[in-house]
């Protein structure tokens, strides 16, 4: 019962230029969304929400986009730095919260 | 700022040994959770406390595994008799309450069961 998924296991991009992570659920129950970075050896560490009755949220670099309809969710990171490397997972709730299989990304300097 | 604390950050133990994994939330944190780590695999939910007492739990939190806030800053995960299959990364996590507040996560207690 996967009720978040993560589609892209790896993502790399260039130093500077916007990442993209996405995200999809199956549960319209869900009222909040989070994401959620991790790096080795260190627990998850929270970045960004959003709750179901917005679309957008945006915090300095980060910006999570809540598609209700397509049941998507995507963050945005502009511009990247190799500091963004790191697991990033996404994570929806309404009674506990499900997470996705995490994204690594990877930012080239 | 405040952060959950977890301890050991790494325990080996035999199959059918108890461990006990340790926990300190956020202070004033209200909900607290264990959830752990299959190595390659997705996080997964196992049981969510409020109110002294166990609020909701997953298929995974059977009978072996038992939760308990003995003071008023600790909160442990028991497992009594482990499995080979119960090694993993278990992450304690607090939130301070209701809707819209986030789930803040220790760094993780590695256990490794032989």
């Amino acid at each position: 019962d996967q009720q978040v998924k993560q589609n892209s296991p790896s993502l790399s991009v260039q130093e500077g230029r916007i990442s993209i992570l996405n995200c999809d659920y199956t549960n319209s129950m869900f009222d909040y969304f989070l994401w959620y970075k991790k790096y080795p050896a260190e627990g998850p560490t929270f970045l960004i929400s959003i709750s179901s009755i917005k679309d957008k949220n945006e915090d300095g670099r980060f910006t999570v986009f809540l598609n209700k309809s397509a049941k998507h969710l995507s963050l945005h990171i502009v511009p990247s730095q190799p500091g963004d490397s790191a697991v990033y997972f996404c994570a929806a709730s309404y009674n506990q919260f499900y997470f996705g299989t995490g994204t690594s990304l990877t930012v080239i300097p | 700022e405040p952060e959950v604390t977890q301890t050991p950050s790494h325990q080996v133990t035999q199959m059918g040994q108890e461990v006990i994994l340790r926990c300190v939330p956020i202070s004033n944190h209200l909900y607290f959770y264990w959830y752990r780590q299959i190595l390659g695999q997705k996080v997964e939910f196992l049981v969510s406390f409020y109110n002294n007492e166990i609020s909701e739990k997953s298929e995974i939190f059977d009978d072996q595994f038992s939760v308990e806030r003995p003071d008023g800053s600790n909160f442990t995960l028991k497992i009594r008799s482990t499995k080979l299959e119960d090694s993993a990364m278990y992450f304690c996590a607090s939130r301070e309450t209701g809707f819209g507040s986030p789930l803040h996560f220790g760094n993780g207690t590695r256990l490794t069961v032989t």
